[in-house]
């Protein structure tokens, strides 16, 4: 079945830089079509997309992110890193990775979901 | 970028009451909307995409509306069951923008 499961730091310092991997199974990231977001929440927040990724390499990012992101993918690994630079208080909160429905029209509609990684972020 | 604007941001009805959640998209995005269920310390759950299609094994008193740029989630009668924070995002175009979230309480 299809599962992805986040990891990386729990908790990184003002100004460094947060590395997550996504680890996925059940489907393959150099299946046509297959492509996987990267989405946070913030404590008792919205959740907001930041990112993604499709077999294709294709890329997009948040707008207001755009500067401090990087995607990237594994496929023989099966992963998807993202990176998030000059962390801040206001980055803390769950990282989720999700895979974006495959061939389903427009961009970013998501079938399933990990089950996220808290970060938070502290001197 | 395309924002979308839900409303309200909080709502708190009664068991069997219809309930009905709004989302406004800034530019047209034809019928490119989900909805997304959130139960507390739960991973989102998809309910709805393509506005108004029902994902597999959602109940059917869970139903969406809408095309251009107002879309609605419609719970015909609603359960406990159904407490939650709901999310609209339009996927027409990155970035593939959530709603600001909904969150509905039994009265």
């Amino acid at each position: 079945q299809v599962t992805l499961k986040e990891s990386g730091p729990v908790l990184v310092k003002p100004t460094e830089t947060l590395t997550l991997t996504c680890t996925v199974s059940g489907f393959s990231l150099s299946d046509a079509g297959v492509g996987v977001s990267w989405i946070r929440q913030p404590p008792g927040k919205a959740l907001e997309w930041l990112a993604y990724i499709f077999w294709n390499d294709e890329i997009s990012f948040s707008t207001s992110l755009n500067s401090r992101l990087t995607i990237s993918k594994d496929t023989s690994r099966s992963q998807v890193v993202l990176t998030l630079t000059d962390m801040d208080p206001l980055d803390t909160g769950t990282y989720y990775c999700a895979r974006i429905w495959p061939f389903s029209s427009g961009r970013g509609l998501i079938d399933y979901w990990g089950q996220g990684a808290l970060v938070t972020v502290s001197s | 970028d395309i924002q979308m604007t839900q409303s309200p941001s909080s709502l708190s009805a009664s068991v069997g009451d219809r309930v009905t959640i709004t989302c406004r998209a800034s530019h047209d995005i034809i019928n490119y909307v989900a909805w997304y269920q959130q139960k507390a310390g739960e991973v989102p759950k998809l309910l709805i995409y393509a506005a108004s299609t029902l994902q597999s094994g959602v109940p059917s008193r869970f139903s969406g509306s809408g095309s251009g740029t107002d879309f609605t989630l419609t719970i015909s009668s609603l359960q406990p069951e159904d407490v939650a924070t709901y999310y609209c995002q339009k996927y027409k175009s990155a970035p593939p923008t959530f709603g600001q979230g909904t969150k509905l309480e039994i009265k």
